[in-house]
């Protein structure tokens, strides 16, 4: 099947307005992870979703950031009032995501969504 | 703190010499260490983790805990392993990875 999509590919949008980016994850995957990557910045952990539950936020830079997941599937990342410094490339990844388990799923990764905040 | 190091931001050699991207970590416990890359145009994929001591495309990582090191070989590089490099542990317990800030290797002919 299909694997993890993200839309938009790319958006621009003026500095102090909300943006939302959208990620399909692949079907059947219950783990859902959310990343930016910035340039010199590397691969930022945002949030991880099991389910529709987010067991781990902790990687959300602010308030202005939030996300969530329903009907265990589909996710959107909402960024409040964007800032210049917002501007980054949004990565979202699923993986089969066994909870509690010691064993590792591979995580698969979106194509995605390359922000720039005017 | 649990950090992830990797020294080299940028890593150029010709075609057909040895490689390796370095990767010191910091996490209490036993981590499980990973290899992403990223090809132009491509998206992140996951290379090789270290439980699996394989060899993925020529590349190998060995597990030093000693050194806290998981470095990226390969002894004849090709032009198509131009790419961006990630090295990622993840904690024993929890799904979450940690990225390094990433090391791009360029292969010249």
């Amino acid at each position: 099947g299909a694997g993890v999509s993200q839309s938009p590919s790319n958006k621009v949008t003026e500095k102090g307005k909300d943006v939302e980016l959208r990620c399909d994850p692949i079907s059947g995957h219950t783990a859902l992870y959310w990343y930016r990557q910035s340039l010199g910045q590397g691969l930022e952990f945002l949030i991880y979703f099991q389910g529709n539950s987010a067991p781990d936020k902790s990687g959300l830079p602010s308030d202005r950031f939030s996300a969530e997941r329903t009907g265990g599937s589909v996710s959107t990342l909402t960024i409040q009032r964007t800032q210049q410094e917002d501007s980054a490339v949004y990565l979202c990844a699923s993986s089969l995501g066994l909870a509690g388990s010691r064993s590792y799923n591979e995580q698969f990764f979106g194509p995605g969504t390359r922000l720039t905040v005017l | 703190a649990q950090r992830v190091t990797q020294p080299e931001k940028l890593l150029s050699v010709f075609k057909g010499a040895p490689v390796e991207l370095k990767c010191n970590y910091s996490y209490s416990g036993s981590p499980e260490l990973f290899w992403y890359v990223q090809y132009s145009r491509q998206r992140l994929q996951l290379l090789l983790r270290h439980i699996s001591r394989e060899s993925i495309k020529g590349f190998t990582a060995d597990l030093n805990k000693g050194e806290t090191s998981f470095h990226l070989k390969k002894p004849f590089a090709q032009e198509e392993d131009s790419a961006m490099y990630y090295c990622a542990p993840k904690p024993t317990s929890g799904s979450r990875l940690t990225f390094g800030e990433g090391t791009q290797l360029t292969v010249n002919p």
